[in-house]
């Protein structure tokens, strides 16, 4: 089974509020987990990833993965007008090639 | 340094009709992927390939063709274009793998009518 569960959103929220995205994941064998920006008719670009349990802090953005829950969630802290989004997830096993596991997508928009 | 390039960035199929998409990278990366974004239903992987001479099969690969000949090079072609085919496909490429994460390409929205 290779699913990632994301609420599509959209979630509104005013400048300089923390944002939270999350996502469940349900395959046990995810090792790697990324979280994707993507703007409207652009490809998505990459923003973080982290390997297996804990933080990974860059910028504003801090990621953070629970394996014993398979929870991911992404933290913006300051968001600004320019964050507003989609936002995905994924996931993949450890040196595995066979492609990465997306959520759908969460929309964010960050009122100025 | 042009990362990942798609040709065409926009196309209106008739059905029955076949085209290519072009994918090329310039990293030198040897795992290279094709997905098709629908509205709604996230990225849904169509073929990938972990090196030149090397393809195997996503999740939604029925329909669709790839070839590998070089590192660069990674098309995708389309025979007989249906209505279902009508979707966002991006093109990425990895250094390795699902380690670290893809460079997509800007996509190619194509219609089929």
């Amino acid at each position: 089974q290779k699913e990632v569960e994301q609420d599509p959103g959209p979630l509104s929220v005013p400048e300089g509020a923390i944002v939270s995205l999350n996502c469940t994941y349900s395959n046990s064998a995810f090792q790697y987990f990324m979280w994707y920006r993507q703007y409207s008719r652009k490809g998505p670009e990459l923003l973080m990833y982290t390997y297996s349990s804990g933080n990974k802090e860059d910028g504003r953005f801090t990621a953070q993965v629970d394996k014993s829950s398979k929870y991911i969630s992404l933290f913006i802290r300051d968001s600004q007008p320019s964050d507003s989004a989609t936002y995905l997830c994924a996931g993949g096993p450890g040196g595995g090639a066979d492609g990465l596991t997306f959520g759908k997508g969460t929309h964010l928009i960050i009122q100025p | 340094n042009a990362g990942v390039t798609q040709t065409p960035k926009f196309r209106i199929l008739k059905i029955g009709q076949s085209m290519t998409l072009q994918c090329t990278q310039d990293m030198n990366h040897n795992y290279m992927y094709w997905y098709r974004q629908d509205p709604g239903m996230g990225l849904k992987l169509i073929y990938y390939s972990v090196g030149a001479g090397i393809t195997d099969k996503g999740e939604v690969p029925n329909g669709y063709n790839v070839s590998r000949s070089t590192t660069e090079d990674f098309p995708l072609r389309l025979e007989l274009a249906a209505p279902s085919q009508t979707s966002v496909y991006f093109c990425a490429s990895s250094l390795q793998g699902n380690n670290y994460g893809y460079t997509f390409g800007s996509g190619t929205r194509l219609t089929v009518v």
